[in-house]
């Protein structure tokens, strides 16, 4: 049972455009959401995160909104750059253990 | 500089053998994590410890086992009851309760040939 599903395995866009990253989730609990940045062969990085009390966080070029009667959240990157191109996971903590749950990422390719 | 990690960064295996993945950290965090990624199944947790001397179970926790002798380390042994050993694995840590998340190591690419 999946509890953090991100439906699109990849993404494709041009430089300069916008990409937006989906994350749907089923679990009530969760309490943080986050985003992780990961290149082959390497530990993923966090990029983001939006308390389940937000609809918005935004960092530089990052921003995060979080829809919670939909249960989804969404990763606007403005622009996009080449150096973008990566595996991107959407990741929920849990309130009662601290647990992160992962989704099974979305590879995201700028193209120049 | 604090950091996690893992080594090897590349681990060959025999089929039927145990083998031992190492993780140490020095940030002083309480909580470590286990994780493996297979292609298209994003990250599923191994075993978790929050900490020293007691871990938990995660997801797919069979043919796996660990240990939390030390605040800094938490190995993670794959048995030869794993059935399929072959994977990218990442280990974590955090603050109990830290919004922030985990740091994760660079991790293991294990091969069991």
């Amino acid at each position: 049972d999946q509890q953090v599903k991100q439906n699109s395995p990849s993404l494709s866009v041009q430089e300069g455009r916008i990409s937006i990253l989906n994350c749907d989730y089923t679990n009530s609990m969760f309490d943080y959401f986050l985003w992780y940045k990961k290149y082959p062969a390497e530990g993923p990085t966090f990029l983001i995160s939006i308390s389940s009390i937000k609809d918005k966080n935004e960092d530089g070029r990052f921003t995060v909104f979080l829809n919670k009667s939909a249960k989804h959240l969404s990763l606007h990157i403005v622009p996009s750059q080449p150096g973008d191109s990566a595996v991107y996971f959407c990741a929920a903590r849990e309130r009662s253990n601290y647990k992160l749950t992962f989704g099974k990422g979305t590879l995201l390719t700028v193209n120049p | 500089d604090g950091g996690i990690t893992q080594s090897p960064k590349y681990l060959f295996r025999k089929e039927g053998q145990n083998v031992t993945l190492s993780c140490e950290q020095n940030l002083n965090h309480d909580a470590m994590y286990w994780y493996r990624q297979d292609p298209g199944q994003g990250l599923r947790l191994i075993y978790y410890s929050q900490i020293v001397n007691d871990f938990q179970k995660g997801d797919i926790a069979e043919g796996y086992s660990v240990s939390r002798e030390k605040k800094e380390s938490f190995p993670l042994t794959v048995t030869s009851a794993q059935k399929n050993p072959t994977a990218f694995y990442l280990c974590a840590s955090s603050i109990k309760g830290q919004i922030y998340g985990y740091t994760f190591g660079s991790g293991t690419r294990l091969t069991v040939v």
